[in-house]
């Protein structure tokens, strides 16, 4: 079975600081990775998502991400960001042989100060 | 709004009672999903459905826990004899489907509490 861990539970920055959030899944096989965002009181939407090709992935709001399949990681970043980027974070994997459901990570919130 | 939709948002009910929620899938998105989560925890899988067919279902999924998707639209999550571990947010998804790296659209969750 695949796992997801995210290695911050909490990242507190301020504005125009960059971000960088880590994510490791753990599964043998070919996977399908995604970023998700919940912005408070908002119910979670995609922020980029990974299946081939390109390894560094752009998303919306100038975030990107990086896979490196020697590492299992996914890494996610912004260069600079604002205070509107305040939300939770998860990191999702779907394994290929293993159909469509998402394994999701615990998650990492982030708090942007003014 | 054309999103995924779920009702209620909210339900507060004693152990013991039976619940039921339900989800409107995005419009001719033919996968449905159910996941739950827990207070700081990721979203975990409990079942989907392609059409009207539930294709897996998560050992989290015990006896009490029943879902159903009777036409391929709309679906149902129902709990029996709730317990104060049942206490999570109930989340619904839907995709168009056609490949396992389509997108999975949320809707706000329902937000269960067991007393």
């Amino acid at each position: 079975a695949q796992s997801v861990s995210q290695h911050n539970h909490h990242v507190i920055l301020s504005e125009a600081a960059s971000l960088e959030l880590g994510c490791n899944y753990s599964y043998g096989g070919t996977v399908n990775l995604f970023w998700y965002v919940q912005y408070p009181g908002q119910h979670l939407q995609l922020l980029l998502k990974y299946f081939s090709g390109d390894p560094l992935v752009k998303g919306i709001k100038g975030f990107e991400a990086e896979f490196i399949k020697s590492k299992f990681s996914f890494n996610l970043r912004k260069p600079s960001v604002q205070w509107s980027d305040t939300a939770e974070y998860f990191c999702a994997v779907n394994a290929r042989a293993a159909g469509n459901k998402l394994t999701f990570g615990g998650g990492t919130r982030v708090l942007v100060k003014p | 709004d054309t999103g995924v939709s779920q009702d209620p948002r909210h339900k507060i009910t004693k152990r013991g009672q039976n619940v039921t929620f339900r989800c409107d899938p995005i419009s001719e998105h033919n996968r449905l999903y159910w996941y739950r989560q827990t207070l700081g925890q990721g979203p975990e899988f409990l079942t989907y459905f392609q059409n009207e067919a539930q294709l897996e279902k998560s050992r989290l999924l015990s006896d009490r826990f029943s879902a159903e998707r009777p036409k391929g639209s709309f679906s149902t999550l129902e709990i029996q004899r709730t317990e104060q571990g049942d206490s999570a947010m109930y989340l619904c998804a839907s995709s168009r489907g056609e490949s396992e790296t389509d997108t999975q659209y949320f809707g706000p969750g329902t937000r269960l509490t067991v007393l």
